[in-house]
């Protein structure tokens, strides 16, 4: 079974600068999706940004993109220009095509906070 | 327009009892699940349905019946409520099942808070 790891519970930013979270995972699959979500207190999942594993191009959304180490199986996530808006829990997850059914399997979260 | 849209959003009630949670979904996917996330804010899968058919049934006490009258819904049926059944349920739903490349991303309803007393 996949697993997802984010080894940092909370984090913390000062407005502007930039931030990287951090997120690995345990696959032998050699296709599969990688995905950030945010949940700010609203509860909301919001979908932040996707890496398909065969691409070997970092995906990037505005000032959100990624760092993915397919041989190291590490996923991480580069906020720049922080935000106030940008505090959230934020979650790794990753999917596979390849089983019965397509989950996400969700990482435990890193809690974001920003400062003015 | 709510693409993935799940009443109640809070739900009150005592143990014993038994509750539904209704989740509907207008973006044309043919998957949808239940996803429970607990007090650490953890999220587990509970059930996916592809087109009315369960496909994914976690280890969840069968308490927990999941019901999809057609693909656009999804319904969760909890009986015999418990204190540890306290939690947020999100519905979500995406298009594709698997295999193929190209399958997006899960979209989540705002999330259901039951909380049992």
């Amino acid at each position: 079974a996949q697993t997802v790891t984010q080894s940092q519970p909370e984090m913390s930013v000062q407005e502007a600068e930039t931030v990287t979270l951090s997120c690995t995972y345990d696959t032998s699959e050699s296709d599969y999706y990688l995905f950030w979500y945010k949940q700010p207190p609203s509860r909301q999942m919001i979908l932040v940004i996707r890496q398909e594993a065969y691409k070997q191009q970092n995906a990037t959304e505005n000032r959100f993109s990624v760092n993915f180490q397919k041989a190291a199986k590490s996923f991480s996530l580069k906020i720049s220009d922080s935000q106030l808006g940008d505090a959230a829990m934020y979650f790794c997850a990753y999917r596979s095509p390849q089983t019965s059914g397509s989950r996400l399997t969700f990482g435990e979260g890193t809690q974001l906070t920003v400062n003015p | 327009d709510t693409a993935v849209s799940q009443t109640p959003k809070y739900l009150v009630t005592q143990m014993g009892n038994d509750k539904s949670i209704k989740c509907e979904q207008n973006l044309g996917h043919d998957t949808m699940y239940w996803y429970k996330q607990d007090s650490k804010k953890f999220l587990k899968i509970m059930f996916s349905y592809n087109n009315k058919e369960l496909i994914i049934n976690e280890t969840v006490p069968n308490r927990f019946s999941p019901k999809s009258p057609d693909k656009a819904h999804l319904n969760l049926h909890i009986n015999s409520l418990e204190l540890g059944d306290s939690a947020v349920y999100f519905c979500a739903s995406s298009q594709r099942a698997w295999g193929t490349r190209g399958a997006g991303e899960l979209f989540f309803g705002e999330g259901s808070r039951l909380t049992v007393l």
